[in-house]
């Protein structure tokens, strides 16, 4: 059973570009979760998906960034329009349902604005 | 609204040593899940401890266990027999619920180096 999939593992991006992250969850988990990484600090909640809805996003900043997890394929965090501060690492996590205690996290995509 | 408090940014131990790492978190809750990860170089996410609230008996897994004090809002990470690999950052973590969602709330870090 393969683990939580993030790809890229590492991207580049010049200012004004858009990212886009991608989140495959472990088969069978339809609850997806993203944080993020700012260097020297801990991870921070972006957002909760399950299968086409938006849980939570409460902590998204509110221009720039969106996130989704269609009924098919992985989940994707985009990022219009990226600012040095952006860089980070992204964490994406999944797990099978809401009362599962684990959050089972991917390897995360480390992004670099130049 | 809750928070999770590592005072400890670094810290060090021999091998073979004993070490604890401290964490303090604040919620209203009665019951709630904690957690303790480790990030090692690679930056992978690795679970390492969890307790459950309700539980009173403090969680243990092989060399690592906690010492969870729900009235001090305790939860600290003891780690024996200190090997190379444990080298790395230590990351508390508590789980919220609130309404129909739920998220992990992270202290900033302990980063542990391992002397040889």
């Amino acid at each position: 059973n393969a683990g939580v999939m993030q790809n890229p593992r590492h991207l580049v991006r010049r200012r004004g570009q858009e990212a886009r992250l991608r989140c495959s969850p472990m088969k069978g988990h339809s609850h997806v979760y993203w944080y993020r990484q700012l260097p020297e600090e801990g991870l921070k909640f972006m957002v909760y998906l399950q299968k086409e809805n938006i849980i939570d996003e409460s902590g998204m900043p509110k221009e720039r960034f969106s996130a989704e997890f269609p009924k098919e394929g992985p989940s994707i965090l985009r990022i219009q329009q990226v600012v040095r501060g952006d860089s980070a690492a992204y964490f994406c996590a999944s797990s099978p349902d809401r009362s599962s205690y684990e959050q089972y996290f991917g390897p995360g995509t480390r992004l670099t604005v130049t | 609204a809750q928070t999770v408090t590592q005072s400890q940014p670094e810290m060090s131990v021999q091998e073979a040593e004993t070490v604890t790492l401290s964490c303090t978190y604040d919620t209203s809750e009665s019951d709630y899940y904690l957690f303790w990860y480790k990030q090692p170089p690679s930056r992978q996410m690795i679970l390492v401890i969890r307790q459950e609230a309700y539980k009173q008996q403090n969680a243990t897994e092989n060399r690592f266990s906690v010492n969870f004090q729900k009235a001090a809002k305790s939860f600290s990470l003891k780690i024996s027999d200190s090997q190379l690999g444990d080298a790395a950052m230590y990351f508390c973590a508590y789980r919220v619920f609130q309404g129909g969602s739920e998220k992990l709330v992270f202290g900033k870090g302990t980063k542990l180096t391992v002397n040889p």
